[in-house]
């Protein structure tokens, strides 16, 4: 079935610090995965996302990588700050055509000033 | 561009009444997915509309249902609402043509059910 595994559920860095967050996909023929991060009482807010035929992408502070063979991608933040405490959400869709999110569980990140 | 909108923000409805919800996609958007989002379950596909039609739907019950119109505006409905529908409703519109994948999101409705 569809399934998106999120690991770590919770994290905690130091400001400046690095934060990892991966995610594990279930059915290969997903093409899309994007990540969202969701403030407190806020709604999700697409923050960077990656498609099946590249491995890397990067924004600034944050990249996400895919390996297809495992099925698994991560979110990585660099130097990080107090304002990018949130909850970050992995999710995939499969391909076709298909408006359709699979979701991780979620990370709650804390950076700690 | 305006962002996704929904109305209202929040609801406060009783056992057995039924609701409806409403979401504004962003011009020229014709996708609109709904969500269901719990701190328990996090956030789970409800269904999707594309130019009117129902195109995807998740592991709901036929008491949620939904429905597009012509401008690709968006409707949910819950019949007979129970204590479990207590959550917050995401709806995420998309241009979702070919290779245009990216969902934006509305800033949700907050059902509670007493």
């Amino acid at each position: 079935g569809e399934n998106v595994e999120q690991h770590p559920s919770t994290l905690s860095v130091q400001e400046g610090d690095s934060a990892v967050i991966k995610c594990t996909y279930s059915d290969s023929a997903s093409n899309y995965f994007p990540w969202y991060k969701q403030e407190l009482g806020k709604r999700p807010q697409l923050i960077i996302d990656i498609r099946s035929n590249v491995g890397e992408k990067k924004d600034q502070r944050i990249a996400v990588t895919l390996n297809k063979t495992a099925k698994h991608f991560s979110l990585h933040i660099t130097e990080t700050q107090p304002e990018d405490s949130a909850v970050y959400f992995c999710a995939a869709r499969i391909s076709g055509n298909t408006g359709k999110l699979i979701f991780g569980q979620g990370t709650t990140l804390q950076v700690k000033p | 561009k305006a962002g996704v909108t929904q109305t209202p923000r929040y609801l406060i409805k009783t056992r057995g009444q039924q609701v409806t919800l409403s979401c504004s996609p962003i011009s020229g958007h014709r996708s609109v997915s709904w969500y269901q989002q719990t701190p328990g379950q996090g956030l789970q596909f409800l269904f999707e509309y594309f130019s009117e039609t129902q195109r995807n739907k998740g592991n709901f019950p036929g008491r949620f249902s939904g429905r597009q119109f012509s401008n690709s505006r968006s409707e949910m409905n819950v019949s007979t609402l129970e204590l479990g529908d207590s959550a917050l409703y995401l709806c995420a519109s998309s241009f979702n043509g070919v290779g245009a994948y990216e969902q934006y999101f509305g800033p949700g409705t907050r059902l509670t059910v007493t």
